[in-house]
């Protein structure tokens, strides 16, 4: 069974950096599929922050792309999120999940989900 | 970038219901669309993929269908469990640009 587990501080100041963790268990990162971070304000929507694929290449959400950086670490099966100039807006509920590579490519494990808070 | 749009934002109902829920694209994402579900402090959860597949696990009660630009999930028989939050989601492009519609709040009538 696929497992995600996220990890990281709950609270972060503005201006500084996002940091988070997606810890994968019962498949090994470097056998294949996409893996991706999804974010969700209180209240809202999901909005889909980026992937990465086994291999390292990275995907991001245009409207973030500026601020965020993904990377994969293999060797410790997992992967991490690192979004830089943070502001109120980007507290939300951070998700990890697992891309399926097939066509249409849903996400079918995700991560219970994690808190975080720009607050001074 | 690809926008998607769910109609209605909101829906009242009863057990027992059949409800239809409807995704559009801005352009034609082929069946490239999934459906998911989220409970309240819940991750979401995979029901449909390929707009018409059903993830395994998830009762036959939950059916896909559409292609192109029009997408519907439909619930055929409303159980009390069923009340949650429904997102669409499509990754047409390559490499895979991801985008949720706006979310579907399914309410107790």
């Amino acid at each position: 069974q696929v497992q995600l587990q996220e990890s990281g501080p709950g609270l972060v100041k503005p201006s500084e950096t996002l940091s988070l963790t997606c810890a994968v268990s019962g498949y090994s990162i470097s056998s294949g599929y996409y893996w991706g971070w999804i974010r969700q304000p209180p209240g809202k929507g999901l909005e889909w922050i980026g992937s990465i694929y086994h291999s390292g290449s990275t995907y991001y959400n245009p409207s973030l792309k500026s601020r965020v950086t993904i990377s994969v670490d293999t060797s410790k099966n997992q992967f991490s999120l690192k979004l830089s100039s943070v502001t109120a807006a980007d507290t939300a509920v951070y998700y990890c999940a697992r891309l399926d590579v097939e066509m249409a490519r849903p996400f079918d494990y995700w991560g219970q989900g994690t808190l975080v808070t720009v607050s001074s | 970038d690809i926008q998607m749009t769910q109609s209605p934002s909101s829906l009242s109902a009863s057990v027992g219901d059949r409800v239809t829920i409807t995704c559009r694209a801005s352009q034609s994402i082929s069946s490239y669309l999934n459906w998911y579900q989220q409970k309240p402090g819940k991750a979401p959860k995979l029901l449909i993929y390929a707009a018409s597949s059903l993830q395994s696990g998830v009762p036959s009660r939950f059916s896909g269908s559409g292609s192109g630009t029009d997408f519907t999930l439909t619930i055929s028989s409303l159980q009390p469990e069923d009340f949650a939050t429904y997102y669409c989601q499509q990754s047409y492009s390559t490499p895979p640009e991801i985008t949720f519609g706006q979310g579907t709040r399914l309410e107790i009538k």
